[in-house]
C-alpha cells in the first residue's frame, strides 16, 4: 500500500512566523502535489511537483514555496505565515497520473 | 478554466437506502478523468472510483457506481445501500487534460451522515 506521511497532524503558529510542513512517500512516485482545504471550497492546488528540484504553481502559490530535494520528500513552506493561512494541508502522490494518494492532512492554526 | 461543482453542501441519508450525489464540471478538453474520493472524520482522501471521458460505460466499484452522462457534463455519484460508515465528505474531482499535466481539480464537497 502506498504511504504518504505528513509530518504533523495538528500545527499551532504566531503571525510571521516561518512554517515547514513536511510530506514523505514510499512509492518512489514522480508527482507530489500540495493542497489546501476550506469548508466549502474543496481542495485547492497550491503547488505541484514532476520531479527533483522541479515545482509548478498551482492555483493558489501566493505566501507559498515548496522544496524537492529527494524524490520522496515535498516541503510546503509558508514564508511568513498569516491567520489567512489557518487550514488543512493535504499532500498527494501518484506515478504517472491519477488517482492520487494522500496523507492525513496537516491542520494548521496560525494566531 | 475547468470547474467541478457539487450542489448539494450536505444531505441525510437512511441507513440501507441509495443515495445519490451531484457533481457537474465544465472543460472544453475531449479527454478528460472524473474522480470521486471519501474523506471520513480521520481527514484521509480514499479514492473511491474513476471514469474516463471516452469510456462507454458508466463505472461501478462495489456499492459506488458512476452515473456518467457527458452529454449534461454530470457525473453523479451513486452509494447503494448505505452504512453507517458512508458518513463522510465526497469530493468530485477531474484530471486537467494530460498536456497540463496530472493535476486534479475539486469540487466543494458534499457531507453525508447516514441515518440508522
Amino acid at each position: 500500500d502506498v504511504k504518504v506521511t505528513q509530518s504533523s497532524r495538528y500545527l499551532v503558529k504566531r503571525t510571521g512566523e516561518k512554517v515547514f510542513l513536511e510530506c514523505v512517500q514510499d512509492m518512489d512516485h514522480e508527482n507530489m502535489f500540495w493542497y489546501r482545504q476550506d469548508p466549502g471550497l474543496g481542495l485547492r492546488l497550491i503547488y505541484f511537483s514532476y520531479d527533483v528540484k522541479m515545482k509548478e504553481k498551482g492555483d493558489i502559490p501566493e505566501g507559498y514555496s515548496v522544496s524537492r530535494e529527494k524524490k520522496e520528500r515535498f516541503s510546503l513552506i509558508l514564508e511568513s505565515a498569516s491567520t489567512n493561512q489557518t487550514s488543512m494541508y493535504l499532500c498527494a502522490s501518484s506515478f504517472s497520473g491519477p488517482p492520487l494518494h494522500f496523507g492525513n492532512g496537516t491542520r494548521l492554526t496560525v494566531t | 478554466a475547468q470547474k467541478i461543482t457539487q450542489t448539494q453542501p450536505g444531505m441525510f441519508v437512511q441507513e440501507k437506502e441509495a443515495v445519490t450525489l451531484d457533481c457537474t464540471y465544465d472543460t472544453s478538453d475531449p479527454s478528460y478523468g472524473l474522480f470521486w474520493y471519501k474523506q471520513p472524520s480521520s481527514g484521509e482522501m480514499i479514492f473511491l472510483i474513476y471514469q474516463g471521458s471516452y469510456d462507454q460505460q458508466n463505472a461501478t466499484e462495489g456499492r459506488y457506481s458512476l452515473n456518467f452522462q457527458k452529454a449534461r457534463k454530470s457525473a453523479n455519484l451513486v452509494i447503494s445501500a448505505s452504512q453507517l460508515g458512508d458518513s463522510a465528505m465526497y469530493f468530485c474531482a477531474m484530471r486537467d487534460a494530460p498536456d497540463a499535466g496530472n493535476k486534479l481539480t475539486f469540487g466543494g464537497g458534499t457531507r453525508v451522515l447516514v441515518k440508522p
